[in-house]
C-alpha cells in the first residue's frame, strides 16, 4: 500500500503545452509538498501546503500552481511549459505537529521537448 | 543563506566503511537528516538526529552531528554494493518544515 504516490511516473511533452502532476497521500499527514530535482540532482523545495493552506511558496514562476483539494492531495498544474522545466518532481508529506519524518514519492519525470 | 554543502562523490571498496560529509548553515535546524536515492527511484529516509545530539547509530549507520562546527556525516560500515546511491544530508528549516537538501554525494561501491 503506498504511501505517497504520484501520477504520472513519466511526463514527455511539448514546450507551450499545459500539464498537471497528482499526487496522493494515504498516511493522514497534514502537510504535503513538492520538490523539484534538476538533472545535476539538486533538490528543492517549490510549495508546501499545511491542511489545505499555501505556506511555503518558493521563487518558483508563476506558471506553476499547486492546488490542493483535500489534505490528501497536493497537484501541480503547470502552464506553458519550457525546456527548463525539464525535472523529476517530487511530492512529500509529513504531520506538521510530529515534524520529523517527510515521506517522498516514487517522483514524475517530467520531459519538455 | 540556505547553502547545505557535500563532497560530489566517494568511490570505495565493498567491506570498506565510508564517510560522506555535510556542512549547513542553519543553526537553528532541529533535525537533521540522511536520505539515500537509488538510481531512477524516489528518497528513502535513512535516519536522522536532533540537534541536541552529538551521535546516533543505527545497525550499520553511525550520524555524528557537530554543532559548533555545523558538520554532520554519514559513516556506513561494512559498505555493500547494495548501498550504492546518492545520499542526501537535509536540515529542516524554521517553522515550515521544509527540507533544504544538500547537494548530494554519489556513493560508488566497487566489488
Amino acid at each position: 500500500d503506498t504511501a505517497v504516490s504520484q501520477t504520472p511516473k513519466y511526463l514527455v511533452t511539448q514546450m507551450g503545452n499545459d500539464k498537471s502532476i497528482k499526487c496522493e497521500q494515504n498516511l493522514g499527514h497534514d502537510t504535503m509538498y513538492w520538490y523539484k530535482q534538476d538533472s545535476k540532482k539538486f533538490l528543492k523545495i517549490m510549495f508546501s501546503y499545511n491542511n489545505k493552506e499555501l505556506i511555503i511558496n518558493e521563487t518558483v514562476p508563476n506558471r506553476f500552481s499547486p492546488k490542493s483539494p483535500d489534505k490528501a492531495h497536493l497537484n501541480l498544474h503547470i502552464n506553458s511549459l519550457e525546456l527548463g522545466d525539464s525535472a523529476v518532481y517530487f511530492c512529500a508529506s509529513s504531520q506538521k505537529s510530529q515534524g520529523v519524518e517527510a515521506f517522498f514519492g516514487q517522483g514524475t519525470r517530467l520531459t519538455v521537448v | 543563506g540556505e547553502d547545505v554543502e557535500q563532497s560530489l562523490f566517494l568511490s570505495v571498496r565493498e567491506g570498506d566503511s565510508s564517510v560522506i560529509n555535510c556542512t549547513y548553515t542553519d543553526s537553528s535546524s532541529t533535525y537533521l537528516y540522511w536520505y539515500k536515492q537509488e538510481p531512477g527511484a524516489g528518497l528513502q529516509l535513512l535516519t536522522y538526529i536532533f540537534s541536541n545530539m552529538d551521535m546516533k547509530q543505527d545497525q550499520r549507520l553511525t550520524v555524528l552531528l557537530n554543532k559548533k562546527d555545523k558538520h554532520l556525516s554519514l559513516r556506513i560500515a561494512d559498505t555493500q554494493t547494495g548501498d550504492s546511491a546518492i545520499y542526501f544530508c537535509a536540515e529542516k528549516g524554521g517553522a515550515t518544515n521544509k527540507l533544504i537538501f544538500g547537494t548530494g554525494t554519489l556513493l560508488a561501491v566497487q566489488p
